[in-house]
């Protein structure tokens, strides 16, 4: 089965810039894969924050941004906040199904 | 605004059947899209599987022979039944709706914990 790999963690400063980015074993992510990101937050249901690669929910901040970056869908936080503090999860669509990547947990400090 | 309730029982026993509901509000449950998801206690989510606002339906292929995924339309919920559980599908169950056409899990439920143990 296809494996969806996302960076385990990543830091970022307030008010930095960082990009995280999903990548899948069966080759290049394009935009037939559908990408979503997924914001969750400790003790909560996740939150869609992007669909079908780049586009955003009406409640997604504007400080998020999502893209094919070299082969991977990419999620990039611009400003960061702490309130931002969360894990991040990518979802993409292949065969019919979809498959999680084991997801990001960014620290905002 | 769309709405994702699930309900079930919070314990069920190695072997039986796990069935969880997810009533909907505000949203027209033969138009959308609908899907389970699950996440362990303290890991990632893993997608079970959906029924299209046509009736169809597709399966995570780890999990295909064991999950159905169904909807009533004459209520206003979908269902989930898991056979021959174990210990390995203790999580957290979520459903999640949208309306399609590149929107697939736009509005999620609070989520449910459910607890295989004898």
């Amino acid at each position: 089965q296809t494996v969806v790999t996302q960076e385990p963690s990543l830091t970022v400063s307030p008010g930095g810039t960082v990009t995280l980015t999903c990548a899948s074993s069966t080759g290049a992510v394009t935009s037939g894969y559908y990408p979503n990101w997924f914001q969750q937050k400790l003790g909560q249901a996740p939150r869609a924050l992007i669909y079908s690669t780049n586009n955003k929910h009406s409640w997604t901040p504007a400080r998020f941004s999502g893209s094919l970056l070299g082969g991977k869908a990419a999620l990039t936080l611009s400003g960061a906040l702490r309130e931002d503090e969360a894990d991040y999860y990518c979802l993409l669509y292949q065969g019919g199904t979809w498959v999680f990547g084991g997801g990001t947990k960014l620290t905002v400090l | 605004q769309v709405q994702l309730q699930e309900s079930g029982p919070g314990l069920v026993k190695p072997s039986e059947t796990l069935s969880l509901t997810c009533t909907v509000s505000s949203a027209s449950i033969s138009k959308y899209y609908w899907s389970w998801i699950r996440q362990p206690p303290g890991k990632g989510l893993e997608w079970l599987g959906y029924i299209s606002n046509t009736g169809s339906t597709n399966y995570n292929p780890s999990l295909k022979s064991r999950v159905t995924v169904s909807l009533d339309t004459s209520k206003t919920h979908f269902s989930l039944k898991l056979n021959s559980v174990s210990a390995a599908d203790t999580a957290v169950y979520y459903c999640a709706g949208s309306p399609g056409a590149g929107r697939y899990f736009d509005y999620w439920g609070q989520g449910i914990l459910v607890t295989v143990s004898s």
